[in-house]
């Protein structure tokens, strides 16, 4: 099962920036937080990821809590190219489980004109 | 970033008949693949692990002997869908870990393959 809860939809009016939070308050110490997302019948899209410390890339920015029990994903300037499912995955990068992801329901994020 | 492309796209076949399904790490080394089937307006679901060079792991409820997965290289794997149903239509979609890609590392995923079993 997954491990994230995430609110189904969302809006986001273009060019206002577009939070998505994520909680995940049974993350083990060496989970990663990640973020994909999935536009209609294609295949997921790496966002971002992080431990414990905000990242930061071209696409997005993601922000953990202290406790690593949230974080939000941040795309600053939503474009209407962003509307998508968006998931957010924990994962621990190495080891028994292969790194396989495993997918929650994910936000369907809608940019509106 | 890394590029991992599936083949064909889009396949429309007839009942009873088998489908094979390329995926391919154009520009990094795969030891390790992931198959995931996703019915409409619904998530992901993982189907099977494949390693280069050895069998693949099925998750529960997925049978073997229906999707056949061969992982040969560590650039290619491939997933036949044998003696389709119509119950199998589906997107599918493979993902590729890089190989020795270290703690930061990424899953990246092809474009994914509508079946379509008449």
């Amino acid at each position: 099962d997954a491990k994230t809860t995430q609110p189904p939809s969302m809006d986001c009016a273009e060019g206002r920036a577009a939070n998505l939070p994520c909680n995940h308050s049974t993350i083990s110490g060496n989970e990663y937080v990640y973020w994909y997302r999935q536009i209609h019948s294609q295949g997921p899209q790496y966002i971002i990821h992080g431990l414990k410390n905000n990242e930061t890339n071209e696409m997005a920015s993601l922000i953990i809590t202290e406790d690593r029990k949230s974080s939000t994903l941040i795309l600053p300037h939503a474009t209407l190219r962003d509307t998508a499912v968006y998931y957010c995955i924990v994962r621990v990068s190495t080891g028994g489980s292969q790194g396989n992801l495993i997918f929650g329901k994910g936000t369907k994020l809608s940019v509106k004109p | 970033g890394a590029v991992v492309s599936q083949h064909p796209s889009r396949v429309i076949c007839k009942s009873g008949t088998s489908v094979k399904i390329e995926c391919r790490s154009l520009d990094f080394q795969a030891t390790t693949m992931f198959w995931y089937r996703q019915f409409p307006k619904q998530s992901l679901m993982l189907m099977a692990t494949s390693n280069e060079g050895s069998k693949a792991t099925y998750e529960q409820g997925v049978e073997k002997d229906k999707f056949l997965i061969n992982h040969a290289s560590l650039t290619l794997s491939t997933l036949t869908v044998t003696s389709a149903h119509p119950e199998d239509s589906s997107f599918y979609i493979c993902s590729a870990r890089q190989k020795g890609g270290g703690a930061r590392e990424k899953l990246f995923f092809g474009s994914g393959t509508q079946l379509s079993v008449l």
